[in-house]
């Protein structure tokens, strides 16, 4: 069956420290990725994309993804991390036949 | 560019009512998509609407419905709520399939759905 898993559901990370978020998924063939933040109370904010070539992808807020088709991983990682960015983190993915699904997210706590 | 917007934020129901949530999406998208986040879990599709008629739906029961107007606006509609229908609704829009960026999601800030 076709799955997005974040394998952590809460992160930790001082500020100033790296970040990374996992995103694993099962599909078929290589699906269009994406990763989103949502702040407590709003909705979700595209943070970047993947649908093809480079593997690796820019957004915003400093944050960068790569994409590895051995690991049928896209994961998220900011070098320096700020107090603003404690938020909730959701990995997406979209298939080719139209069927989207969000993984179950990864709350992060930035400390002083 | 106006971004997509939900009414209302916030509303309390009982079970057995009935709601209506309205959303507005971003100008020059023509479709849009209706998701359900329960506390602690991510958005699950429910539906999608395009050119006035649902197109996709995901695995909720026939008593969640919507509409899309002619302006591109949408409603979710819920009837006969139960507890576990208490969620945040979000809303989210796009360019029309095929497009260029057609599979980027526009969200709005969501209506929060409180069911006792």
């Amino acid at each position: 069956a076709q799955s997005v898993t974040q394998p952590d559901i809460h992160i930790t990370v001082s500020e100033g420290a790296s970040l990374e978020l996992r995103c694993n998924y099962s599909y078929g063939a290589t699906p269009y990725l994406f990763w989103y933040v949502q702040s407590p109370g709003q909705g979700l904010q595209l943070l970047l994309k993947y649908f093809s070539g480079d593997t690796l992808v820019q957004g915003i807020k400093g944050f960068e993804a790569e994409f590895k088709r051995s690991q049928s991983s896209f994961n998220l990682r900011k070098p320096s991390v700020h107090w603003s960015d404690a938020a909730e983190y959701f990995c997406e993915v979209y298939d080719s036949w139209g069927k989207l699904q969000f993984g179950a997210g990864t709350q992060v706590v930035v400390t002083p | 560019e106006t971004g997509v917007t939900q009414s209302p934020t916030h509303l309390i129901k009982t079970r057995g009512q009935q709601v209506t949530l309205r959303c507005s999406s971003q100008s020059g998208h023509n479709t849009v998509s209706w998701y359900q986040q329960a506390l602690g879990q991510g958005p699950q599709f429910i539906f999608q609407y395009y050119r006035e008629e649902e197109n996709g739906r995901g695995n909720f029961p026939p008593r969640f419905s919507g509409l899309q107007f002619p302006n591109y606006s949408s409603e979710l509609n819920v009837n006969a709520l139960e507890l576990d229908d208490s969620a945040l609704y979000l809303c989210a829009s796009s360019r029309e399939v095929g497009q260029s960026g057609a599979n980027v999601l526009t969200f709005g800030a969501g209506s929060r759905l409180t069911v006792l």
